[in-house]
């Protein structure tokens, strides 16, 4: 039992080009988020998905595309990498949402640079 | 709007002193609150939550009260170890909600 893993681990980008994140869980998860972390502030929600071929704009959606084609798979892509967008994903699934027994089991991150 | 504001870090201690992690927010009405913690090379892990106030979420020797009249959510431990060093994040979140709000973390170094 794996739980959430994501790939790539590390990636270097140039400004302008593109590059798709891949988050996967093994527990049968409904629901699915991507977040990014930067220096000094906390995980910001880009974007999730409450079941497979759903998704929905978080806090900071733009630049940012998602799929969830696969009940167990949440994607990320950046179609025209910027600067702004060199930060740590962290992708996380749950159980349920939005209850208060909710509980978010995440990834190990994807530390992303863009030149 | 809704926040989460934690003490800066990092904060050095030695094994088995005492540790507070101090954590308030700006929130109306009743946010369920909760610490992550995430280890070196890790993704976060839920460490502790409480779900209305004066509530005592606790685990792994970990312990926080959610405080209503205060609006706060400390973190404490009686007797650090080495193992516990990694950074803590506190969160809040509304039942229905799709949205966490986290702080922006504390780190803990924990000397031997």
């Amino acid at each position: 039992n794996a739980g959430v893993t994501q790939t790539p681990k590390f990636r270097v980008l140039k400004t302008g080009q593109s590059m798709t994140l891949l988050c996967a869980q093994d527990m049968n998860h409904e629901y699915m988020y991507w977040y990014r972390q930067d220096p000094g502030m906390g995980l910001r929600l880009i974007h999730y998905s409450v079941g497979e071929g759903t998704t929905a704009k978080g806090e900071v959606p733009d630049g940012y595309n998602v799929s969830r084609l696969k009940k167990q798979n949440f994607l990320l892509g950046l179609e025209s990498a910027a600067p702004s967008q060199t930060s740590v994903y962290f992708c996380a699934s749950s159980f349920e949402m939005g209850t208060r027994r909710e509980t978010q089991y995440f990834g190990p991150g994807t530390r992303l640079l863009v030149l | 709007g809704n926040s989460v504001t934690q003490m800066e870090g990092p904060v050095t201690l030695s094994e088995e002193a005492f540790l507070t992690i101090n954590c308030t927010y700006t929130a109306t009405g009743y946010p369920s609150l909760f610490w992550y913690v995430q280890y070196p090379g890790e993704g976060l892990q839920l460490l502790l939550k409480a779900t209305k106030a004066d509530d005592k979420g606790s685990n792994k020797g970990f312990e926080a009260t959610y405080r209503k009249e205060t609006t706060s959510f400390h973190l404490e431990k009686g007797s650090v170890q080495v193992s516990d060093s990694a950074v803590y994040f506190c969160a809040l979140k509304y039942p229905g909600g799709f949205k966490t709000i986290f702080g922006a973390g504390t780190r803990l170094f924990v000397k031997a």
